[in-house]
């Protein structure tokens, strides 16, 4: 079945550790996607990608980062640097980063920091 | 700063209530307008991506219209059913932002039995 897959579903990491969540989408979608969502908040931009070896940051991107080496791949790491960490992350892709065309997400991480 | 914003923030119906919720949105610059359903435990699911003033679109017992020009969307259900229990988000695309989705906070709605 295409689609994108997040792993871990749940995540806890020591304060001060960086930590990767995986992104991998199988629907050959040039762009891709990270948001967060936080209680009471609406889904926030992190960082996207237009395609392979591109990324831009984001409403939010202060703390993350990310690397777009394969097409289907798109890791977001949360670094030490990132205030706030513990939230739920979601991954999306689309065909194409336009504002037209409907994006696909996948199941989400949350992430706690403790 | 781009404000989307949806209500209720909530709402509670009887399986076979007729609902509809709003998306506001900014009046200028727009680009295109999105509705996503997401079920607890699953991920967010398209429901309709809306592009011009005036647009109607439908998918079985729920539709969807736009006002561009007074920035506002109506997301209606014909005969809730509890598998339409989901949050319901809206995503609004300006012209100038080259395709990123701004997100409102979502309507969470329960169909009771």
């Amino acid at each position: 079945d295409g689609g994108i897959t997040q792993s871990p579903k749940y995540l806890f990491r020591k304060e001060g550790q960086n930590v990767t969540l995986s992104c991998e989408q199988n629907l050959n979608h040039d762009a891709m996607y990270w948001y967060r969502q936080d209680p009471g908040q609406g889904l926030r931009l992190i960082y996207y990608s237009q395609i392979v070896n591109d990324f831009q940051k984001g409403d939010i991107a202060e703390g993350y980062s990310v690397s777009r080496e394969k097409k289907e791949s798109f890791p977001l790491t949360v670094t030490s640097a990132q205030k706030n960490p513990t939230a739920f992350y979601l991954c999306a892709s689309s065909i194409v980063r336009q504002g037209s065309t409907e994006a696909f997400f996948g199941q989400g991480t949350r992430l706690t920091v403790v | 700063i781009l404000n989307v914003e949806q209500s209720p923030q909530s709402l509670h119906v009887q399986e076979g209530d007729s609902t509809n919720f709003t998306c506001s949105f900014p009046s200028s610059n727009f680009y295109a307008l999105h509705w996503y359903r997401w079920e607890t435990a699953k991920s967010p699911e398209a429901l309709f991506v809306m592009t011009l003033n005036g647009d109607e679109k439908k998918k079985g017992r729920i539709s969807a219209t736009l006002n561009t020009k007074e920035g506002y969307s109506y997301l209606y259900i014909k005969g809730s059913q509890p598998e339409d229990s989901a949050t319901y988000l809206c995503a609004f695309v300006n012209g100038g932002s080259q395709g990123n989705l701004i997100f409102g906070k979502g309507t969470k709605l329960s169909v009771k039995p």
